[in-house]
């Protein structure tokens, strides 16, 4: 079954660095998301991504975060400063497009530590 | 404010007894109503969807889930949990504002299954 993935799975970083985290959605997938989950917290939504643009955002994606499709297959999220309170575990997820575009597939997280 | 109210952070449940973890929405218009499950250290799996048609859906793994648009609610049933079902349940929402999807996440219930 076609699943999503996510690199890396884990990620320390100082805080003021900038972050990368990877993903391949479902290869058919066209709607691309991330959220962040902090620890014990409740999962709060990003962005959206569809036709290589952004199609939604919360407040929490601010000016230090970006997100691209570089290729056909990848789409990523940039921290361009981290903070501590970026610590969490970010998910990506995909969904299909006409009847399959509302069921989002999570992949399995990149666990993000900002020391 | 669109909201998406998981009531009980914690359900405990002997094993081979009924479930019901509860959600509650308030989202304008007609919203699609989503069920996840994430065990420990893993992403979110999705587990049902209610978007049209019968109340009553079922979802993998057992799992039911009923629509009820008065009480505006979503609960997640299992006629006879087993200690595998304990994980965190997250119920969301997809809706539509300005014409573009909207996904919100409740806060999470943690479900015991006890042996």
């Amino acid at each position: 079954e076609p699943e999503v993935t996510q690199t890396p799975s884990h990620q320390v970083t100082q805080m003021g660095q900038e972050v990368i985290l990877r993903c391949v959605p479902i290869s058919n997938h066209l709607y691309f998301y991330w959220y962040r989950q902090i620890l014990g917290q409740k999962v709060e939504f990003l962005v959206s991504f569809y036709n290589n643009e952004i199609s939604e955002k919360s407040e929490i994606f601010d000016d230090q975060f970006s997100v691209e499709r570089p290729d056909g297959s990848n789409f990523t999220l940039k921290i361009r400063s981290t903070k501590l309170e970026d610590s969490a575990m970010y998910f990506c997820a995909s969904s299909g497009s006409g009847l399959n575009q509302e069921t989002q597939y999570f992949g399995p997280g990149t666990r993000l530590l900002v020391l | 404010a669109q909201s998406v109210a998981q009531p009980e952070d914690q359900v405990n449940v002997a094993e081979g007894n009924p479930l019901t973890v509860k959600c509650t929405y308030s989202v304008s218009g007609n919203p699609y109503l989503f069920w996840y499950v994430q065990y420990p250290n893993r992403g979110l799996q999705f587990l049902l969807k209610y978007i049209t048609g019968d109340n009553l859906v079922k979802g993998s793994y057992g799992f039911e889930a009923e629509f009820n648009k008065s009480q505006t609610s979503f609960h997640l049933k299992k006629p006879s949990a087993l200690v595998s079902d304990s994980a965190l349940y997250f119920c969301a929402v997809r809706f539509t504002t300005s014409g573009t999807y909207k996904y919100i996440f409740g806060t999470g219930t943690r479900l015991k299954v006890l042996a």
